[in-house]
């Protein structure tokens, strides 16, 4: 079955220090990938997206993801955390079918940024 | 930034209210889609829409209703409201049928049911 997997539930990072999100799908194909982050109270924003072409993609806000597809990942990753990253972070796919395209989330990673 | 809107922002309703929460979007999208968020769980879909006239059920069973009868309006019906419809609801809209499926999301309508 297509899945996402994010294998962690929450991230604790000092301020100024490296990021890296985790981000697996299950798919036979290589479907459209997406991160997405949810302040709280706030409905989620894209963050940055990859369709093809070169595999490390630029985003908003200073992060970057990279397509690896020997392991089905995409990683998310920021060189330099700022508190105002602190937000829950989704990754998520959309797999075309017969009857258009279908997005999966994964649960989400949680970060948590000390001071 | 997305122009989608959803309103209430947050409801607390008794068991057994009717309730509607509605979701607008101006971008002029094709496809709108209603998720179920409970705190740190993935985002769950219930409904979606091609267009007007058109709806259809997600990957969760939800007591929910929808309608589509503009293009920018998708509302959420819940008849009777129970406790177990406790949980955030967001609204998002992306374009038809280019493939890139980028969704704009609303920020949400967080709803108790006591």
């Amino acid at each position: 079955a297509q899945s996402v997997t994010q294998p962690d539930i929450h991230i604790t990072v000092s301020e100024g220090a490296s990021l890296e999100l985790r981000c697996n799908y299950s798919y036979g194909a290589t479907p459209y990938l997406f991160w997405y982050v949810q302040s709280p109270g706030q409905g989620l924003q894209l963050l940055l997206k990859y369709f093809s072409g070169d595999t490390l993609v630029q985003g908003i806000k200073g992060f970057e993801a990279e397509f690896k597809r020997s392991q089905s990942s995409f990683n998310l990753r920021k060189p330099s955390v700022h508190w105002s990253d602190a937000a829950e972070y989704f990754c998520a796919v959309a797999l075309g079918n017969t009857g258009g395209f279908k997005t999966i989330f994964g649960a989400g990673t949680r970060l948590f940024v000390k001071a | 930034e997305a122009d989608i809107y959803q309103t209430p922002r947050y409801l607390v309703i008794g068991t057994g209210k009717k309730i509607t929460l509605e979701c607008s979007q101006t971008m002029g999208h094709d496809k709108m889609y209603w998720y179920q968020q409970d705190p740190g769980m993935e985002l769950h879909l219930i409904h979606y829409s091609y267009g007007v006239n058109s709806t259809e059920k997600g990957d969760l069973s939800s007591e929910s209703t929808v309608s589509r009868i503009r293009t920018e309006h998708f509302p959420l019906t819940l008849e009777s409201a129970r406790p177990s419809h406790t949980s955030q609801y967001l609204c998002a809209s992306s374009i038809d049928g280019t493939g890139e499926e980028t969704q704009y999301f609303g920020p949400g309508t967080r709803l108790l049911v006591l």
